[in-house]
């Protein structure tokens, strides 16, 4: 069965430190990779996708991921966090035929002010 | 993406108890699923539901344990019966939508405390 880990349980940051969030998965196959947001007391949401195609993808807030394959990695990063940000982020994986939709532990982000 | 709604936000129940908990979704979805999100931990998926046929359970479920309705592309239903402490956790649904890229959509969730 295919696994996903995180590198940080909790990161813990200044308000315009840079950020890297750790994602790698076992699956060996072409699989579609996400990161979700879940910000204090509401539900998930999704903060970005990769399918295919450019393996540096941007999402919502200034977030972007790059998909390594030959590493089975898909890192969060962001140049700039800002106190808003604190939440926790999970990484997940699906196979490409649709199933087996996985999520990674989560990693706590604090944003000191 | 679709608007979701989940009924209880909360509660809390005695154990033996069942509790059946609602998601609603704003437009007609053909895959639905149930998580269970445990304090502390990542989510776990309990089971996908589609419309017009058995719900698919993952392992370490079983439909004795939390059985699911889904009567219609925009309803379907957990309960989680004869509950234990050890149920308590935070219980969501998500939809994915046909053609959409199989990213899902997350309600926001129904936290069970079971005493």
């Amino acid at each position: 069965a295919q696994s996903v880990s995180q590198h940080n349980h909790h990161v813990i940051l200044s308000e315009a430190a840079s950020l890297e969030l750790g994602c790698n998965y076992s699956y060996g196959g072409t699989v579609n990779l996400f990161w979700y947001v879940q910000y204090p007391g509401q539900h998930l949401q999704l903060l970005l996708k990769y399918f295919s195609g450019d393996p540096l993808v941007k999402g919502i807030k200034g977030f972007e991921a790059e998909f390594i394959k030959s590493k089975f990695s898909f890192n969060l990063r962001k140049p700039s966090v800002q106190w808003s940000d604190t939440a926790e982020y999970f990484c997940a994986v699906m196979d490409n035929y649709g199933q087996n939709f996985v999520f990674g532990p989560g990693t706590r982000l604090s944003v000191l002010p | 993406s679709a608007v979701i709604s989940q009924k209880p936000s909360r509660d809390i129940c005695q154990r033996g108890t069942s509790l059946t908990i609602q998601c609603q979704v704003d437009s007609q979805v053909t895959m639905m699923f149930w998580y269970r999100q445990q304090p502390g931990q990542s989510l776990t998926l309990i089971a996908t539901a589609n419309q017009g046929s058995e719900a698919t359970y993952e392992s370490g479920f079983v439909i004795d344990k939390f059985p699911i309705s889904r009567p219609n592309l925009t309803f379907s239903t957990l309960t989680v019966s004869n509950m234990s402490p050890e149920d308590s956790s935070i219980y969501l649904c998500s939809v994915e939508f046909e053609g959409g890229g199989y990213e899902q959509y997350f309600g926001p969730g129904t936290r069970l405390t079971v005493t």
